[in-house]
Parts: structure tokens; sequence; C-alpha cells
């Protein structure tokens, strides 16, 4: 079981949809991340919080829209997306930006654009 | 800058046989290591960490890892494969160039395990 918890674990939407992507963590973790990943490809960050704050953003298009409603909770926010972005989404989070600790992720959503 | 090589994209065993997959790292600071394995449509797993203790690192799962800051190597061993073993592996450095420590993923490895 993972510790890091995303919903949903699979999602299909066309390019005209607004639909919002879900993270949970209850460690105690003050940094959170949003990455990409491709099939066979490493994950790719896209936006650091830290602290509830965005610390970081990768120079994604802004059809993604990260938020960080409390400490525990992430969220991304999708709108008219391409099929280009069809991949898995991870989250993760960690004990801060400036720890040298590890890093927890979330099993994904799989994320289809029709 | 920090950087990590997996040398070998694909590496294929025997089951009972041991595992070897290699990693060089660049860092200008006192980098973080880690090894994470990933099973399909899952997340990545932490299997091990190193972070400036001993630099021989035991994982989960029978892995273990050893730190040689002269040859910036942390590959990762296992005595011997089981057919469970068989996904994808990545390399991570972190340091704190930068001025937070954003880890640098490796290309991955893909570890097939053959009866």
């Amino acid at each position: 079981d993972t510790e890091v918890t995303q919903t949903p674990k699979h999602l299909v939407m066309g390019m005209t949809n607004k639909k919002s992507l879900k993270c949970e963590q209850h460690m105690g973790h003050r940094a959170m991340y949003w990455y990409k990943q491709k099939a066979k490809k490493p994950p790719e960050l896209m936006f650091v919080y830290s602290y509830e704050k965005l610390s970081i953003n990768e120079s994604v298009p802004s059809r993604f829209s990260p938020e960080c409603p409390n400490s525990s909770l992430l969220n991304l926010h999708l709108h008219a997306l391409q099929p280009e972005d069809s991949a898995l989404y991870l989250c993760a989070s960690s004990q801060s930006e400036n720890s040298n600790q590890p890093q927890h992720f979330g099993d994904g959503t799989r994320l289809s654009i029709l | 800058a920090q950087s990590v090589t997996q040398l070998d994209s694909h590496v294929s065993v025997s089951e009972g046989t041991p595992v070897l997959l290699r990693c060089n790292y660049s860092s200008s600071y006192s980098p973080s290591l880690f090894w994470y394995v990933q099973h399909p449509n899952k997340g990545l797993q932490l299997l091990l960490k190193y972070t400036s203790a001993a630099t021989l690192v035991k994982g989960i799962n029978g892995f273990e890892a050893e730190f040689k800051k002269s040859e910036t190597s942390f590959h990762l061993t296992k005595p011997s494969a089981h057919m469970s073993d068989a996904a994808e592996y990545f390399c991570v450095v972190s340091d704190a160039s930068g001025g937070s420590y954003i880890p640098t993923f490796g290309r991955g490895t893909s570890l097939i395990v053959h009866p």
C-alpha cells in the first residue's frame, strides 16, 4: 500500500473537457510534486509545492493548473488538453524541498486524451 | 549541476542468478542517491537510499548498493533474481545545487527475469 493516494486511477477525457487529478498524503510532508511519465521513460518534473506555495514550475503549459489547498492535498486541474498529454501522472511528497530524504510516490493517474 | 547515467537500458538474467544494474552519477556537492523500482502501472517504490552514512546500503527485497565516490558509481545488486523482480529500475541523484534537493532521474533500466 502506498502512503500517497491518487485519484482517479484512470481518466479518459476529450480535448474540451475540464477535469482534476487529486493527491493526498498524511505523512506530514511539506513538499509535494507532480510528474508526467510517458511509457518507458523516467518521470518528468512538472511542479513543486513547498509549504503550500508553488516553488517550481518547469515551463508547463497553462492547460495544466496546480493547486495546493492545504499541506496534505495537491490537485492538478486539466483543461483543453492535447493528445500528447496522454501519460501517467505521478504525485510525490517529501519531508521538504530542502531535505535529502527520498520522495514517496503515489500509483499515479493514467490519463488518456481522446 | 547533477546528472545520472544508467549504463544499460535492458538487463536480462535467469531466475536464481545475480543481478547487477549499473549507475554512475555526477554531482558538485555531497549527493544523496536512491534506487526506485516501478512495476507496470504502478508508482515508484523506494528500494534503498544513500545519504552520506554507510557506503554499503541494504534495501528491501534483498537488494543492496555500494556508494563508490572514487568511481562516482552506485550500482544495484542482488545475489539471486526472482521472477517478481522483473520491473523498471531508476537511479536518482539529489544534491543541494540550485538551492533545493530536486532529484534527477536516470533513464531507467528494464530488468527481465527468465524462468
